[in-house]
This record gives structure tokens, C-alpha cells and sequence, in this order.
């Protein structure tokens, strides 16, 4: 089945050490999203590739990056956790021809010690 | 900007009863759709519904429906004889071209917490 891949699902690092989550999609949609979600509250959007085209969101700490080197593969890069950056980290994946539905993967959940 | 209200935090419902989770959306886009998402304790975003902003027909699919009333801004869902199974956090989005114009942003609203008890 067609579907968007999050690994590892559960992660945990310490306090200041880089970390990478990883995202992959069968579906050959053009657009990936990274989003965190704290315990209790919406998801809130980081940022987006749209094919190569990197979309920051302007409130996205610069402590976060990613990468996209093909169309099937997104990585989230957070160079130096703090114990405020521990919550689920969400991949979305959507194809950007008129309805737009986005489809989420299982997540990531990061625990910073 | 784009503001999407779910007044109700928690829902706790018996089993077989029926629920309507309510949302109440901001947009000045005249183009826009709207979402359903359920989320189970396992933390991955399920899509249930998509809805454009010119089509206000009402959906039943099983025991979901969903009432698209652009006059109020309203996009409510309502589960008909409730399952323990349906006990999750259910988000409403609304989805609008960002300004760049690449691709849509989907601003979600806070989402209800709906517990089903047997």
C-alpha cells in the first residue's frame, strides 16, 4: 500500500546532541511537510518542500533544518536539542493538483534528555 | 489570516450514544477546503474528510456526517452510535494557498478530545 514511512518512531537523544528523524513516501506526491506536535496541542508547521523548493516557516527555530534528495526521502535535522524541542514530530505528504489533502505519517516521538 | 475554532476540548459520551464535535473557521480566501483528522492514542493524523468551500452537500459515510454551512462557517461532525473505538483527539483544518503560492497550508484548530466509555 501506498503510504508515508516515519523512522525511527520512538528516539531519544540528549540535551545538545544532533539528531536526524526521517521521512519517506511511496505515494510520489511533490510536497513534504514537517510539523511538531507538543503533548495537548495542534500540530504546528516547520516547514515544507514543494518538489525542491524549501518553505520555512518564519517562527521555525533556525536550530531546525532539513533535507529532501529526492522525491521520496525528507529528513528533519535538529542540530542541538533542548529538553523543549521533545515532542511528536509529523510528516505529511500531499500532491499539489487541486484537492490537497495531506496524509500523515505515524510520527516520530522525540525524547531529549 | 486563517483561525479555526473547536470550542469543545473534551467530549466523554456511553457507548451507542451519538456525538457532534463542532468547528468554526476564519478565512477571507474565497477557495478554501476543509478537513477532519482523527488522532488514537498512537499519535499518527488519520484523514476522514475533505470538503471545498463550494461544495456545501452534506456527507454521510457509515456512522460519520459531516454539515458544511458557509453561512455560519461551520464544519461540524457528528458520530451516530458511538464506539469505544472512536475515542481519540478529532482536528479540524482549513486549508488555504500560502502566500507564496506554493502548495497549502493547513492551519488546524485545537482539537476535541472525545472519550467513549462502554
Amino acid at each position: 500500500d501506498a503510504m508515508v514511512i516515519q523512522n525511527p518512531r520512538y528516539q531519544v537523544t540528549q540535551f545538545g546532541k544532533p539528531v536526524t528523524l526521517s521521512c519517506s513516501q511511496t505515494l510520489n506526491h511533490n510536497v513534504m511537510y514537517w510539523y511538531q506536535q507538543k503533548s495537548s496541542q495542534a500540530p504546528k508547521l516547520l516547514f515544507h518542500y514543494y518538489d525542491k523548493d524549501f518553505n520555512n516557516e518564519a517562527d521555525t527555530p533556525d536550530n531546525f533544518q532539513s533535507r529532501r534528495p529526492n522525491t521520496s526521502f525528507c529528513f528533519l535535522d535538529i542540530r542541538s536539542p533542548g529538553l523543549g524541542d521533545a515532542a511528536m514530530y509529523l510528516c505529511a505528504t500531499s500532491r499539489e493538483t487541486g484537492t490537497d489533502t495531506q496524509y500523515f505519517g505515524p510520527g516520530t516521538r522525540l525524547t531529549v534528555l | 489570516a486563517q483561525k479555526v475554532t473547536q470550542a469543545q476540548t473534551e467530549i466523554s459520551v456511553v457507548e451507542k450514544e451519538d456525538v457532534t464535535l463542532d468547528c468554526v473557521y476564519e478565512t477571507r480566501d474565497t477557495t478554501y477546503y476543509l478537513f477532519w483528522y482523527k488522532q488514537p492514542p498512537s499519535g499518527e493524523l488519520v484523514f476522514l474528510i475533505r470538503r471545498n468551500s463550494f461544495d456545501e452537500q452534506n456527507e454521510i459515510s457509515g456512522r460519520y456526517s459531516w454539515n458544511f454551512q458557509k453561512s455560519t462557517s461551520s464544519f461540524n461532525f457528528t458520530i451516530t452510535a458511538s464506539q469505544v473505538v472512536d475515542s481519540a483527539v478529532y482536528f479540524c483544518a482549513l486549508s488555504v494557498r500560502f502566500s507564496s503560492g506554493s502548495a497549502r497550508q493547513l492551519t488546524f484548530g485545537s482539537g476535541t478530545q472525545l472519550t467513549v466509555l462502554p
